[in-house]
């Protein structure tokens, strides 16, 4: 099965700094369709889970622009700019070009 | 608007089953293209894809669980479940379900999830 890392576990920051979250892949995520199959989800307490991200760069409707999705191949970044106070939250990366698909481990955006 | 929303038992006994109910609206499964996918979420084990069921009856496992599971669906009452033999304390876990997007591989939206305990 393909496997995602993210390295970080937690990264602190301070509202209105820029913070990038990484997710690797163990082999390239792209499809014959020219697209990568990669998303990235935002999870917060006492709220659904959200979709940020597909296709490794594509904003769902309705995410603000602060969001940047970026990477290819097996390398993958989820940019976050100006950091607003409702950012805080756990991060994933998810892959569905093969099953079973696979999530990364998370990475929790904390305040410094 | 699409929303989905899980039901289940809350807690049950090692070696029980497992049955999990997935309610929904704002799209049908009777759609070419839809599909609704089950992902649990433990402590130890982070966010795990489980399976996931298409308009047209397909279904695809975790192989890691392939023997335990059974996704089926009730397109007239927009409803989804899933059956886990054998449970385990291993299984203990926040259960979740969530749409597929028909073109984008995301999964789009997702419920509150339920709690599952497993305990004797």
């Amino acid at each position: 099965q393909i496997m995602l890392t993210q390295q970080a576990e937690s990264l602190w920051i301070s509202p209105g700094e820029r913070v990038s979250i990484t997710c690797r892949a163990s082999q390239s995520l792209l499809y014959t369709d020219g697209k990568h199959y990669l998303s990235w989800y935002q999870q917060r307490p006492g709220q659904t889970t959200k979709a940020l991200i597909y296709h490794a760069s594509v904003r769902t409707d309705g995410v603000p622009t602060r969001f940047i999705g970026s990477g290819s191949g097996t390398e993958f970044t989820l940019s976050i700019e100006h950091v607003q106070p409702e950012d805080f939250a756990i991060y994933y990366c998810l892959q569905t070009l093969k099953s079973p698909y696979t999530f990364g481990a998370g990475t929790k955006l904390e305040l410094k | 608007q699409v929303t989905l929303k899980e039901s289940g038992p809350g807690i049950l006994q090692p070696s029980q089953t497992l049955s999990l109910t997935c309610s929904f609206s704002g799209f049908s499964l009777s759609t070419y293209g839809m599909c609704v996918v089950w992902i649990r979420q433990s402590s130890g084990k982070g966010l795990e894809w489980l399976a996931n069921i298409w308009w047209n009856d397909s279904q695809d496992y975790n192989p890691s669980l392939k023997n335990r599971l059974t996704i089926s669906k009730d397109t007239s009452n927009n409803q989804v479940f899933l059956r886990i033999t054998n449970m385990d304390t291993a299984d203990t876990a926040t259960y979740y379900c969530a749409r597929r997007h028909v073109y984008y591989g995301l999964f789009d939206y997702w419920g509150q999830g339920v709690m599952v305990t497993v305990s004797s």
